[in-house]
């Protein structure tokens, strides 16, 4: 993996399903991977910085995984609610002294009520 | 506690001229970021100020450059504007002394070039 790739690019669910969607990373030079929420018409929202390999990370139904040394994260929707509407994108940071983070295309969630 | 604040909100500009955008950071935070969504892409890393410098910059021409003000504000200039420059454009804060902090954004500027 040279970029940093997320699948699928989008997904409809019904209200209650559970899901989720991967972000796949280079491996190397690993520093941090977020993921944001963004939601039409706002900003997006930070919702997990994750640094070590084998990190969970959790807040309310919405929780993530961290693989550094394979390179990927999952973020998981339990019972997902129509307001979960939103594109999800990952973004990695790669080496202490480099500030840039790298985004994927994002995965557009829709809940269907 | 207001959050990140970007300024317009929408811009039309033709090819040729010169843009400015504005961006006021969220209280307490010192360092800001810019990127660039094109359409059907994820967001791109143009530069990040902090200290009023430009600490790091992504793969953009000199035609793209910045300002930070002692009040942290900054400022993303763009010259001789090109159709392709058409996106939206993002401005991020966040705190210097937090290395792994989330970045917090403001809604964007819209820009079109014609």
């Amino acid at each position: 993996i040279l970029n940093v790739e997320q699948s699928p690019q989008s997904l409809h669910v019904q209200e209650g399903d559970s899901t989720n969607f991967t972000c796949s990373f280079p491996s190397s030079n690993f520093y941090a991977l977020h993921w944001y929420r963004w939601e039409t018409a706002k900003s997006p929202e930070a919702l997990f910085v994750m640094t070590l390999n084998g990190d969970e990370k959790k807040k309310g139904r919405i929780s993530a995984t961290l693989n550094t040394k394979e390179g990927y994260s999952y973020l998981y929707i339990k019972g997902s609610q129509p307001e979960d509407s939103a594109t999800y994108l990952c973004a990695q940071r790669r080496g202490g002294s480099n500030y840039k983070l790298t985004f994927g295309k994002g995965t557009l969630l829709t809940v269907n009520p | 506690d207001a959050g990140v604040t970007q300024s317009p909100t929408h811009l039309i500009k033709t090819r040729g001229q010169q843009v400015t955008l504005r961006c006021s950071p969220k209280s307490g935070h010192d360092t800001v970021s810019w990127y660039q969504q094109a359409l059907g892409q994820g967001p791109q890393f143009i530069f990040q100020y902090y200290e009023e410098e430009e600490r790091q910059r992504g793969n953009f021409p000199d035609r793209f450059s910045g300002h930070q003000f002692p009040n942290y504000s900054s400022e993303l200039n763009v010259n001789a504007l090109l159709l392709g420059d058409s996106a939206l454009y993002l401005c991020a804060s966040s705190p210097a002394g937090n290395q792994n902090s989330p970045l917090h954004f403001g809604n964007g500027t819209r820009l079109t070039v014609t």
